[in-house]
């Protein structure tokens, strides 16, 4: 079947303007996770979904980022006042989960969503 | 706090080579261990996942070990080919929320013809 499909590819936007970023998770997959990609950063993990429910949003920077999940499936990342630090590859990831905790099940990555902000 | 580190941070062999590839973490107490690679421009692909209980995997040229008392875990890759060419991340579930992977920043495999 299709793997995990973000949109859009590419986004570029203005300081202080508003974006969203979409993720298609593989279908069935309960689990549904947030990173992004910086150089010098590597891979920072933002918010994780079981369902529609975050337990699990520790990594997110500030309150201008935010997630929903709907209907157990898709995923939309909001950015609010983009700032230049914001620029970034956004990667989602979804996995068979449910599990305990500790526990993890291999992660399928989208091909990412990359952000500009000028 | 978990720390994963990846050492080299950059590799060139020549076609045929084998290689090792070396990851680190500061807290032994995890629960797996995943080996990715990431393409450029690409999202990443899963090569392979150790559970705590094991001590490798298989999975066709690759090789991966874990240790977990010393906090290391190797990407062994046999007979390398330009198509290995990508960079390659471990990563490991954070113990706090044993969900969300903490990654090392990579190691970036040049294979040459």
């Amino acid at each position: 079947g299709a793997g995990v499909s973000q949109s859009p590819s590419n986004k570029v936007t203005e300081k202080g303007k508003d974006v969203e970023l979409r993720c298609d998770p593989i279908s069935g997959h309960t689990a549904l996770y947030w990173y992004r990609q910086s150089l010098g950063q590597g891979l920072e993990f933002l918010i994780y979904f079981q369902g529609n429910s975050a337990p699990d949003k520790s990594g997110l920077p500030s309150d201008r980022f935010s997630a929903e999940r709907t209907g157990g499936s898709v995923s939309t990342l909001t950015i609010q006042r983009t700032q230049q630090e914001d620029s970034a590859v956004y990667l989602c990831a979804s996995s068979l989960g449910p599990f305990a905790r500790g526990w993890t099940d291999t992660q399928y990555f989208g091909p990412g969503t990359r952000l500009t902000v000028l | 706090k978990q720390e994963v580190t990846q050492i080299p941070a950059a590799l060139s062999v020549p076609e045929g080579e084998n290689l090792v590839l070396n990851c680190s973490f500061t807290d032994s107490a995890i629960y797996n261990l995943q080996w990715f690679r990431q393409d450029p421009g690409k999202g990443l692909t899963s090569l392979l996942l150790i559970q705590s209980s094991q001590r490798e995997q298989t999975s066709g040229r690759l090789n991966a070990s874990l240790d977990k008392s010393s906090g290391r875990s190797t990407l062994y890759i046999a007979a390398s080919q330009p198509g290995d060419s990508a960079t390659y991340l471990c990563a490991v579930p954070s113990n706090q929320a044993g969900t969300a992977l903490i990654f090392g920043k990579g190691t970036t495999l040049s294979v040459s013809s």
